[in-house]
């Protein structure tokens, strides 16, 4: 069965320091979300994405966020200057196109910034 | 989207039937009601939905009341692999654009 993939699945960075988190969406979706879920809370949806373009952000996606598709195949998440705030899992998610019912998720990137 | 309620926790015991009740009284007619589940903080996985009439899948039955103001899902052979948070989610059937708002769902334990 296809399935979403992100790499890595530990990162630990420096507080201020640049991170890219980068997925696998499933080959033939077309639409590609970023959630967040800080240890102990609800997941959070950050950004979602079509066509090259973001479709919808959430309040914590701030300056700091970028999200890209560089190519046919991954899909990342940039964090410019990590804050210790930043310390989650972050899941990418995936759903084939616009009548499409199931979101496929990824099994996370645990980022912890020291 | 709507706002709906679960309680925090709940158990069974395993090979019983495991009955997850969702609140969501401000339901719209075009809001489809959502179930997906954490295992232990991996990515969240789809399960199940309707909008209103009683559907049932490979992994589990959703029951929807005929005013639409809650569901039961319904795991019909609990195992501890269903041990998990699940989460109850009333959202527009608008296709891709769609993000899931997640709230603190509700923690199954499957006890052998």
């Amino acid at each position: 069965e296809p399935e979403v993939t992100q790499t890595p699945s530990h990162q630990v960075t420096q507080m201020g320091q640049e991170v890219i988190l980068r997925c696998v969406p499933i080959s033939n979706h077309l639409y590609f979300y970023w959630y967040r879920q800080i240890l102990g809370q609800k997941v959070e949806f950050l950004v979602s994405f079509y066509n090259n373009e973001i479709s919808e952000k959430s309040e914590i996606f701030d300056d700091q966020f970028s999200v890209e598709r560089p190519d046919g195949s991954n899909f990342t998440l940039k964090i410019r200057s990590t804050k210790l705030e930043d310390s989650a899992m972050y899941f990418c998610a995936s759903i084939r196109g616009r009548t499409a019912y199931e979101q496929y998720f990824g099994p996370g990137t645990r980022l912890t910034v020291t | 989207d709507a706002k709906t309620t679960q309680p925090p926790s709940m158990d069974c015991a395993e090979g019983r039937a495991a009955n997850l009740p969702c609140n969501h009284s401000t339901i719209s007619g075009n809001e489809y009601v959502y179930w997906y589940r954490q295992i232990h903080s991996q990515g969240p996985q789809y399960i199940i939905h309707g909008l209103k009439n009683n559907e049932t899948n490979e992994m589990a039955s959703l029951i929807i009341t005929e005013d639409r103001k809650s569901s039961t899902l319904i795991l019909p052979h609990a195992t501890l692999r269903d041990t998990a948070v699940y989460y109850c989610i009333a959202l527009p059937h608008t296709g891709a654009n769609s993000k899931l708002t997640f709230g603190k769902g509700i923690t199954l334990s499957v006890r052998p």
